[in-house]
Parts: C-alpha cells; sequence; structure tokens
C-alpha cells in the first residue's frame, strides 16, 4: 500500500519559514517524480511545484505565485521529499498536500496544516 | 489556459451525471486530464487519470471522456450513492504547471 505523510505544518508568522517533510512508502520512491499542492481554507486546489528524480536530472519546476519563495527538494535515502517555504504571508495559509507524480497526483498524503498569522 | 467546471450540481440517488470542464485555450486532447475527488475534511482522491482510466478500487461507475467539438472533459458518475457526495476537481498541465479546475460541489441528495 502506497502512503504518504506530511508532517511540519504549524503556525508561523507573517515572514516567516517552515519545512514541510513528505514520508513515501509502498513504492519506488527515487524513481518517483512528487509534487506540492496546497488548499487554502474553503477554496479549491493549486499546484505548487515538482521535483523530479534524480534520473531525470532532480531539477524543480514553480509556478508564478511561489517561485523564489518555496523550495522542493528531496532525500532518496529517506525517502522524504521537502518543501521549504520562506517569506510567508496571510495568502499561504493552506493544508499542504505531497502528491506523487509531475504531470498528475496519483496518490496523494492527508495534508499537513500551515497557518501564517501576524 | 484555465479549466472552467460548473460550480455546483445535484442529483438524487440512483440517477446518472456528468461533471464537465471546459478548457479555455489549447486543444484539450494535448495533455491529460485528470479527475479527483475530495469528501469534506479528507485529502483528495484520483478517480480519473489519463482523461479515461480509472485507479485500481475505484468503481466502473466512474468514467471519463474528453470531446475536442466542445474542447472539454467529462466526468460521468453512474447508478448515484449519497457515498458520491463530494467536490470534484479536474486537472490538466501545459508545458510547465499543472492547471486545476474550480471544483464542482456535487450533493447526492
Amino acid at each position: 500500500e502506497v502512503q504518504l505523510v506530511e508532517s511540519g505544518g504549524d503556525l508561523v508568522k507573517t515572514g516567516g519559514s517552515l519545512r514541510l517533510s513528505c514520508l513515501v512508502s509502498g513504492l519506488t520512491f527515487s524513481n518517483t517524480w512528487m509534487s506540492w499542492v496546497r488548499q487554502a481554507p474553503g477554496k479549491g486546489l493549486e499546484w505548487i511545484g515538482r521535483i523530479k528524480s534524480k534520473s531525470d536530472g532532480e531539477t524543480t519546476d514553480y509556478p508564478a505565485p511561489v517561485k523564489g519563495r518555496f523550495t522542493i527538494s528531496r532525500e532518496d535515502s529517506k525517502d522524504t521529499v521537502y518543501l521549504q517555504l520562506d517569506g510567508l504571508t496571510a495568502e499561504d495559509t493552506a493544508v499542504y498536500y505531497c502528491t506523487t507524480g509531475g504531470w498528475t497526483n496519483f496518490y496523494w498524503g492527508q495534508g499537513t496544516l500551515v497557518t501564517v498569522s501576524s | 489556459f484555465m479549466l472552467a467546471q460548473p460550480h455546483s450540481l445535484s442529483e438524487s440517488p440512483g440517477k446518472t451525471i456528468t461533471i464537465s470542464c471546459v478548457r479555455s485555450s489549447g486543444s484539450i486532447a494535448s495533455n491529460f486530464v485528470q479527475w479527483y475527488q475530495q469528501r469534506p475534511g479528507s485529502a483528495p482522491k484520483t478517480v480519473i487519470f489519463n482523461d479515461e482510466q480509472r485507479p485500481f478500487g475505484v468503481p466502473d461507475r466512474f468514467s471519463g471522456s474528453i470531446d475536442s467539438s466542445s474542447n472539454s472533459a467529462s466526468l460521468t458518475i453512474s447508478r448515484l450513492k449519497t457515498d458520491d457526495e463530494a467536490t470534484y476537481y479536474c486537472q490538466s498541465y501545459d508545458d510547465t504547471n499543472q492547471i486545476f479546475g474550480g471544483g464542482t460541489k456535487l450533493t447526492v441528495l
């Protein structure tokens, strides 16, 4: 069974930083592209970036709203993908999901809540 | 491009409903479309991928299709159950980004 477990969500002040983690099991993580998707309270889904596998260059892509503030990385030895959040604003308050895939999101974690408040 | 979905739909148990997802520019056939089901308080779950494929465990009451004439994708749920009540999101991608539709809240009553 494939499982994705996010952690690291917290209450953080405006301008602060946070690192989220996503531990993956049940598949060959090193071969898997990973994405992060967020959902603001009462809103829809928003893709916030992907990281390719090491064999595909381990490159990352981000949409304009988060480019330069968010950074995705991976540690294949730990079957874990990370999302570094910097320069947080109230608009970043959301549940953050990690997913498998770069162009699609086949498996989803349960999400972790990030709340940004002044 | 954007993906436009109806904000909400309702139907009775046992009936069939179709949720549309219209692509604003570029061909709907250019990139695969996925559909996700999100029940209240839960994470999304894939019900259709690659336009029409069902993950293992998703009942065949769920089907997906694309229509080039209307430049849209559709999710059809037959023999509706109260358990199908959820918000459904379509998703596709361009050269770099993933793009989500705004979601359709389905009420089954």
